[in-house]
């Protein structure tokens, strides 16, 4: 059972480098959203898409681009790396529908120097 | 914006302890649920609740949804070194897409 997979792990970049972190789920999940966690603190919501083709903003999204072109994959973007993107990053993927939980990927700890 | 307060932000207590972490908010959500999360893996969910004033538990974990679905405790009861973690409290955004957390509350349960 793959679930939520993330990757890579672990990335380094230097600032004003761009990446992409990829995000596949196999459980055929409508909703897919990403997340970046600070130390000690709670989740904060990127980005997130109810269905392929169909993304939104959350509370953070400057600096990050995402797009759906499957109901599987929903990578997410960096343009141009800041040190205040440093942070450890986890997509999540759950059915649509108000009372149903999350399933989450194992992370990717990003240090932007 | 709806925002999910939780306090205390940190915890640290003896084992065989008591303790209590709330989940506050403004708004009003259709239900909560309740992760824990421990160092370098993402969350995993303890519980959802869904009707006002809904009283769960889980081995030596209660939870509870306030009656007016604005606000939800867990409550843990004679706590072990193994319940340490990051608790967290999350929820769907009224009339919106939006699953958003609380902000944490970290507990430490020594030996």
């Amino acid at each position: 059972n793959a679930g939520v997979t993330q990757t890579p792990k672990f990335q380094v970049l230097k600032t004003g480098q761009s990446m992409t972190l990829q995000c596949a789920q196999d459980m055929n999940h409508e909703y897919m959203s990403w997340y970046r966690q600070d130390p000690g603190m709670g989740l904060r919501l990127i980005h997130y898409s109810v269905g392929a083709g169909i993304t939104d903003q959350g509370e953070v999204p400057n600096g990050y681009n995402v797009s759906r072109s499957t109901t599987e994959d929903f990578p997410l973007r960096l343009l141009s790396a800041a040190p205040s993107q440093t942070s450890v990053y986890f997509c999540a993927s759950s059915k649509q529908g108000m009372n149903t939980e999350a399933f989450f990927g194992q992370g990717t700890r990003l240090t932007v120097v | 914006t709806q925002l999910l307060e939780q306090s205390p932000q940190f915890l640290s207590i003896q084992e065989g302890e008591n303790l209590t972490v709330y989940c506050n908010s403004s708004s009003v959500f259709s239900s909560l649920q309740w992760y824990r999360q421990e160092p370098g893996e993402g969350p995993v969910l303890l519980v959802t609740v869904v009707t006002g004033g809904e009283v769960k538990k889980l081995k030596r974990l209660t939870f509870q949804f306030g009656d007016a679905r604005k606000d939800s405790s867990l409550h843990i009861t004679a706590a072990q070194p193994g319940d340490t973690g990051l608790y967290l409290c999350a929820g769907w955004g009224s009339g919106t897409y939006k699953y958003i957390f609380g902000t944490g509350t970290r507990l430490k349960v020594l030996a």
